[in-house]
C-alpha cells in the first residue's frame, strides 16, 4: 500500500506571494490533518480534514487555509507568505481522525519564503 | 491546555548501551500518548502508542514506553541502541472529541538522539 505523498517536496517563494501544498493520504483513509515543523515553534497543528469538512483547527492565522477532495486527497494554502512561514509542512492521514488511530505522515514539503 | 515536555534537547548514547528518553505531559486526563521517530529527510513515524491497559507498551524497532499515570510521564526505553536508531525523538499526546475526531496531537519539542561508535 502506497504511503502517504506530499508535493513538491521543496518550494521557494518570496514574501507576499501566495503557496499551494498538496497531500495525497493512504488509500481508504478519510482523515488528514497538516502540521507545520519549525526549529523554535516545534511541530504544531494546523487543521484536520474528514469527509470535505474542516473539523478542527489549531491556532493559526487565516492566511492559512486548506480543502479535502471527495478521493480524500487535500490541498493546503498559505497566502501573504511571510519570513516565519518557511518550515517543514507535514501532512498526516488516518481512517477516521480519531486519535486511537494511528496517524501516517507523509515526507513533508520543505517551503523557504524568502 | 495539554502541553508535553521533553526536557533533554540532545543526548549521546553508545551503541549498544542503553536508552531512556524522557517525556512528561501536562493534561487534565489520561491523554492518548505516542512516540515518534524522525530521520533527516522522513517524515514521522510512529514507534509505539498508550491508550489504555497496560501500561508497558511495546513498540517497533525494540523500544518500549512506560506510562506513570502519578508522574505523568511516558519515557521511551530501549535496552541496547543500534547506529541507525540516531535520529530525532518525539513524544505527543492527543484526546478525542466525543463526537469524534480529534484536535490534532500536541508534540514535544524533539529529543536528538548521537550514537558514539
Amino acid at each position: 500500500k502506497a504511503g502517504v505523498t506530499q508535493t513538491p517536496r521543496y518550494l521557494i517563494k518570496t514574501r507576499g506571494q501566495q503557496v499551494t501544498l498538496s497531500c495525497s493520504p493512504i488509500s481508504g483513509h478519510r482523515s488528514v490533518s497538516w502540521y507545520q515543523q519549525t526549529p523554535g515553534q516545534g511541530l504544531q497543528f494546523l487543521f484536520e480534514y474528514f469527509s470535505e469538512t474542516q473539523r478542527n483547527k489549531g491556532n493559526f492565522p487565516g492566511r492559512f487555509s486548506g480543502r479535502q477532495f471527495s478521493n480524500s486527497r487535500s490541498e493546503m494554502n498559505v497566502s501573504t507568505l511571510e519570513l516565519g512561514d518557511s518550515a517543514l509542512y507535514l501532512c498526516a492521514s488516518s481512517l477516521d481522525g480519531n486519535s486511537y488511530n494511528e496517524q501516517f505522515f507523509g515526507p513533508g514539503t520543505r517551503l523557504t519564503v524568502l | 491546555a495539554q502541553s508535553v515536555t521533553q526536557p533533554d534537547i540532545h543526548i549521546t548514547v553508545s551503541e549498544g548501551a542503553s536508552l531512556e528518553l524522557r517525556c512528561n505531559y501536562s493534561y487534565g486526563a489520561t491523554p492518548y500518548l505516542f512516540w515518534y521517530v524522525q530521520s533527516p529527510g522522513q517524515g514521522l513515524q510512529l514507534l509505539l502508542k498508550y491508550f489504555s491497559g497496560d501500561t508497558l507498551v511495546q513498540g517497533i524497532k525494540g523500544f518500549e514506553a512506560e506510562f506513570k499515570r502519578s508522574q505523568s510521564s511516558f519515557n521511551l526505553r530501549k535496552p541496547s541502541v543500534h547506529w541507525s536508531d540516531a535520529a530525532e525523538y518525539f513524544c505527543a499526546v492527543g484526546f478525542a472529541y466525543s463526537g469524534g475526531g480529534a484536535d490534532g496531537l500536541t508534540f514535544g519539542k524533539g529529543t536528538h538522539l548521537i550514537i558514539q561508535p
